[in-house]
């Protein structure tokens, strides 16, 4: 089956410019996730949507950072402006629906994001 | 909010020997817990998970524990290889959490062969 797909591969901008990122995530998967992950640490929740509709944001700095998930498939995250501590690798999960026990995660290659 | 605490950060072995690492949870509602493996410049994949109603699993060299009082899992890799050179993230999900998958900070495993 095809995985979940994320482009671009890497991006590099400088600091107060902005940026945006893909995610198509697996067909049928009802869940999808954007983490951050920090050179060094583990992966840390920004947003989880089930369809359309947003689970958790918590985690997300909203006066920069949003996402949305038009009709409940592609999934775009966009940084406006980008600070330098943003520089990190941003993974895009899907699951098939975690609230009837199918919770495994299945990963995109990621985003290198690099802020100058 | 769910916390997950992962030790040790940095675990050598010599190829052949056994490796363990441990993991804690904050909320007693989470109920399914995966372990990822990530090497370089790649995307984590699962490559174990247990549930809440189960104790211990096994998978050939891997295992995984879980002590549901303590709140701790554990992962448990015997006759290790250099292909398990890696790092290594444990997780936590559960309904008290609305189904937010949390890792902990990883284990960079080293094997020396």
């Amino acid at each position: 089956e095809a995985g979940v797909a994320q482009s671009p591969r890497y991006k590099i901008i400088e600091k107060r410019q902005s940026v945006a990122f893909w995610c198509n995530p697996i067909s049928g998967h009802a869940t999808l996730y954007w983490y951050q992950q920090i050179l060094g640490q583990g992966p840390k929740l920004l947003i989880q949507f089930q369809n359309n509709g947003v689970v958790d944001d918590s985690q997300l700095p909203k006066d920069r950072f949003s996402a949305e998930r038009l009709k409940g498939v592609d999934s775009t995250l966009k940084i406006q402006p980008a600070k330098l501590e943003d520089s990190a690798v941003y993974l895009c999960a899907s699951s098939l629906n975690p609230r009837a026990t199918n919770e495994k995660l299945f990963f995109g290659s990621g985003t290198q994001l690099s802020v100058l | 909010g769910e916390n997950v605490e992962q030790h040790p950060s940095t675990l050598s072995v010599q190829e052949g020997d056994s490796a363990v690492i441990k993991c804690t949870y904050s909320d007693s509602a989470s109920n399914y817990f995966p372990w990822y493996k990530q090497e370089l410049g790649k995307r984590p994949q699962l490559i174990i998970d247990i549930r809440s109603n189960v104790g211990e699993k096994k998978d050939q060299r891997i295992a995984v524990t879980l002590n549901k009082t303590a709140k701790h899992f554990s992962l448990h890799i015997t006759e290790t290889q250099p292909e398990d050179s890696a790092v290594y993230f444990c997780a936590a999900s559960g309904f008290g959490g609305g189904f937010k998958t949390i890792f902990g900070a990883g284990t960079r495993l080293f094997v020396k062969a």
